[in-house]
């Protein structure tokens, strides 16, 4: 089976601008989570989808948002980028929200 | 509630062994290994469900103790493969809540 991947693999964006990243899941998982990773912080959940719902959501602002569709392929979204922004973002998938294959992640740069 | 590992940081000689502890404020029905190599993604090692009962991967082994509300992971014979850091997660509310991670060093 093919693993979890995530495009694009590294991204550089500017103050205030937008960013969507994608994660396509392991085929047949229908739970998708998304992470923030910062030195700092460790590993913070964003949120989890599962069958195109939202069914938890991490202590993240409104800026940051998901969605899941048909096919579980998932997309996170980020609005008025700011510089603490700047993460890898993991994306998990699994057949329960416990069960989390990561893919390689996205690296954001926020300049 | 965030899970709470130590050490946060252990740096060792191949062939020397490892304990990395994982503790939680809250009862726990399971608890989750992952170990991320610099660079890469996170991957799973194993699950330890209730009961107390211990499981192994490679020369890794764990631990679970409920009552305790902690589990402790075991390097055994560490190797250079081993270099990384180490998560635990506990299952709370349709989510995995992770440790902040203990890096582990291997020198040879």
């Amino acid at each position: 089976k093919a693993g979890v991947t995530q495009t694009p693999r590294y991204l550089i964006k500017t103050r205030g601008q937008q960013v969507t990243l994608s994660c396509s899941p392991i085929s047949g998982h229908r739970s998708v989570s998304w992470y923030q990773q910062t030195p700092g912080q460790g590993l913070q959940f964003l949120f989890e989808y599962f069958s195109e719902t939202q069914r938890n959501k991490g202590n993240f602002p409104g800026r940051f948002s998901g969605r899941q569709f048909s096919n579980s392929r998932s997309e996170m979204n980020v609005s008025t980028l700011e510089l603490g922004d700047s993460a890898l973002y993991l994306c998990a998938s699994g057949s329960t929200p416990y069960e989390q294959y990561f893919g390689p992640g996205t690296r954001l740069t926020v300049t | 509630q965030q899970p709470v590992q130590s050490p946060q940081a252990v740096i060792l000689r191949e062939g020397e062994d490892a304990v990395i502890n994982c503790s939680s404020s809250k009862a726990l029905y399971s608890v989750h290994w992952y170990r991320q190599k610099h660079g890469e993604a996170p991957v799973f090692l194993m699950i330890l469900l209730k009961g107390g009962e211990q499981k192994g991967h490679e020369k890794i082994s764990a631990s679970f103790n409920e009552k305790k509300q902690q589990s402790s992971l075991y390097l055994t014979a560490s190797q250079l493969s081993y270099s990384g850091t180490y998560f635990c997660g506990t299952e709370g509310a349709q989510k995995l809540v992770f440790g902040q991670g203990t890096r582990l060093t291997i020198n040879p």
